[in-house]
């Protein structure tokens, strides 16, 4: 089993949506989470970064994370053509056993005009 | 402008070849890293170094080699390229004390 697990999508949207992206780890140590963002032949880069459970807003995104259920989420509302990228999750326990970024599989966005 | 670049962008090379890939961050991190991306796939770490003369393979076996003489320069070398290495190689650093990594546009590697 993996540890993290990301729904690899595509997932297209109409623009204006508001979006839903999720994923669920299974290593309870994990307390840093975060999103990137990767448009197509680009490095991915830091969108959104928290630490342990609650929430996080910047804008138009919304970062949740549930340490009890073992899954967090991006959300993006009035989302935007610019918005169409893969979106990775990242998580680690810094520090702990793993001490290195896990990173899941990324969702495809597509955000239609 | 702080930035981490990596080179060449794009490269495609015959079997045997040796090659390196090159990255170098202006923001003195002290930790760097090498992953492998393929589409549909998490990226996998294959080394990453936290100092100078400091380099330790990741969790992805990998035939490359790694090395660290100055902070801000990360190479990645090929010994013998075959087909199977065809993928993109990003590089990223980030502070020793802080989680997020900067990432570098990345090289992508075709082997032919």
């Amino acid at each position: 089993q993996k540890e993290v697990e990301q729904d690899p999508g595509p997932l297209s949207v109409p623009e204006g949506a508001i979006v839903s992206l999720n994923c669920t780890y299974s290593n309870s140590a994990f307390q840093y989470f975060m999103w990137y963002r990767q448009y197509s032949r680009k490095g991915p880069e830091l969108l959104m970064y928290t630490y342990s459970s609650g929430n996080k807003e910047d804008g138009r995104f919304t970062a949740q994370v549930d340490k009890s259920s073992k899954y967090i989420s991006l959300f993006i509302r009035d989302s935007q053509p610019s918005d169409s990228a893969t979106y990775l999750c990242a998580m680690s326990d810094y520090g702990g056993a793993t001490n290195k970024l896990i990173f899941g599989t990324g969702t495809l966005l597509a955000v239609q005009p | 402008e702080a930035d981490i670049y990596q080179t060449p962008r794009y490269l495609v090379i015959g079997t045997g070849k040796k090659i390196t890939l090159e990255c170098s961050q202006t923001m003195g991190h002290d930790k760097m890293y090498w992953y492998q991306q393929d589409p549909g796939m998490e990226l996998h770490l294959i080394h990453y170094s936290y100092g100078v003369n400091s380099t330790e393979k990741g969790d992805l076996s990998s035939e490359s080699t790694v090395s660290r003489i100055r902070t801000e320069h990360f190479p990645l070398t090929l010994e013998s390229a075959r087909p199977s290495h065809t993928s993109q190689y990003l590089c990223a650093s980030s502070e020793s004390r802080r989680e997020s990594y900067t990432f570098g546009s990345g090289t992508r590697l075709t082997v032919v």
